[in-house]
């Protein structure tokens, strides 16, 4: 059965901290990792790693793929109280139509 | 640009009633999908289609109904609700086939009596 897993479950950080989120999958026909982060409603996309090894930046944020231990992370340097949120992990598979398969999240808080 | 657009954004059935709700997108995005979110338990596909008349079944698709006659819309429909179906709805749609790079709508909180 195709499953996502996701590490820490919570965790509570001061400003400026740095954060690691892990997330292992098994997925079917894997083809893509993905991350969203989920504030108060929607889920918005932050990522999608299809090669491993190479890292994807946007500011603060990175990410990286290893397809050989089927896991990613994804690190938030200098933390902002503005990253408070859920991060979902998703990793994409299965036959002619890609199906997202999701992690429970990691519900991050970043204290002033 | 409205994205994805839900309705309504918050619903109370009671056990048998039946209802829709509703979804449009104006992106043309050909990728259209319904999942529910609840606690301990991630995000799970309900259903999904891949343009207009073609649907098919997610992860739960049990006592769910959908359909697409246009590019634009896709309503899920509950047939008789059940306590179990207590949850958050999401619907979320992509470019092309792929479903991978989701742009979701603010969700319907729905609760079962």
């Amino acid at each position: 059965e195709d499953k996502v897993v996701q590490s820490p479950l919570s965790l509570v950080v001061h400003e400026g901290d740095t954060v690691t989120l892990n997330c292992s999958y098994e997925v079917t026909n894997f083809r893509s990792l993905l991350w969203y982060k989920q504030e108060k409603k929607a889920p918005t996309f932050l990522f999608m790693l299809t090669s491993s090894g190479i890292e994807k930046k946007s500011g603060r944020l990175s990410s990286i793929l290893d397809k050989k231990e089927l896991f990613s992370i994804l690190n938030i340097t200098a933390t902002q109280t503005g990253d408070s949120a859920v991060y979902l992990c998703a990793g994409s598979g299965g036959g002619a139509t890609n199906k997202l398969i999701f992690g429970t999240g990691t519900l991050l808080a970043v204290q002033p | 640009n409205a994205g994805v657009t839900q309705t309504p954004k918050f619903q109370v059935l009671k056990t048998g009633q039946s209802m829709t709700l509703q979804c449009a997108q104006d992106m043309n995005h050909e990728y259209m999908s319904w999942y529910r979110q609840d606690p301990g338990m991630g995000l799970r596909l309900i259903h999904y289609s891949v343009g207009a008349g073609i649907t098919d079944q997610g992860e739960v698709p049990n006592g769910y109904n959908v359909s697409r006659s246009t590019t634009e819309d896709f309503p899920l429909r509950l047939l008789s609700a059940a306590p179990s179906q207590t949850s958050v709805y999401f619907c979320a749609s992509s470019h092309g086939q792929g479903g991978e790079k989701l742009f979701f709508g603010s969700g319907t909180q729905l609760s079962v009596l």
